[in-house]
């Protein structure tokens, strides 16, 4: 199973400041995903990138969101202005196989925006 | 839009019995996954299913793609306390491999 790693593991901001939270595949892939789970509820997609951009994105990845993969490793999710209602666990997913939808999923953010 | 409606909600059973849970939704999914989570983890990946009437074992897990492509069902036979989590079904949402989620059947084994 393909492994991804997340950091940070919790985040703690205050409302209106920036975040970036970032996802290392540990080997290359093509596709990769950020996913949000609000307390409690179920994990919600945000956002596909291929190919080095957005393939797919979802209403709630609205401006203040954006994503990139810097240095052809690290994919980040970057969210620009908090707000109270961002606070959730953030998974970063990688999806090995063009053939196959199984996506792997690393093991989250919590975002806590006070 | 679509969504998936995972029933029951929760569950709490004996140490030893056999669990099934379902998964439903009122568009056709040509995928479905299967999720469990555990408290404060990512979701692991089960089971994939690609063919409708495609059964599928992982272990003590054995999964189903319906026939109508409308719905899939998971079984754990002989469960265990570590079976203890959060179950999500997931269906193929768009052609970039995005997923949508159920809202997961929550598992508890008494030992």
């Amino acid at each position: 199973e393909p492994e991804v790693t997340q950091t940070p593991s919790h985040q703690v901001t205050q409302m209106g400041q920036e975040v970036i939270l970032r996802c290392v595949p540990i080997s290359n892939h093509l596709y990769f995903y950020w996913y949000r789970q609000i307390l409690g509820q179920k994990v919600e997609f945000l956002v596909s990138f291929y190919n080095n951009e957005i393939s797919e994105k979802s209403e709630i990845f609205d401006d203040q969101f954006s994503v990139e993969r810097p240095d052809g490793s690290n994919f980040t999710l970057k969210i620009r202005s908090t707000k109270l209602e961002d606070s959730a666990m953030y998974f970063c997913a990688i999806r090995p196989d063009r053939a196959f939808y199984e996506q792997y999923f690393g093991p989250g953010t919590r975002l806590t925006v006070t | 839009g679509q969504q998936l409606n995972q029933s029951p909600q929760s569950m709490f059973i004996q140490e030893g019995e056999d669990v099934s849970m379902n998964c439903t939704s009122s568009s056709i999914f040509n995928t479905w996954l299967w999720y469990k989570q555990d408290p404060g983890e990512g979701p692991v990946l089960l089971i994939a299913l690609y063919k409708a009437g495609e059964l599928t074992s992982n272990g003590r897990l054995t999964a189903q793609f319906g026939i109508t492509r409308k719905d899939s069902f998971l079984n754990i036979s002989a469960s265990i306390p570590s079976d203890v989590g959060i179950y999500f079904c997931a269906g193929l949402g768009g052609s970039q491999g995005n997923l949508i989620f159920g809202k997961g059947t929550k598992l508890s084994v008494k030992p």
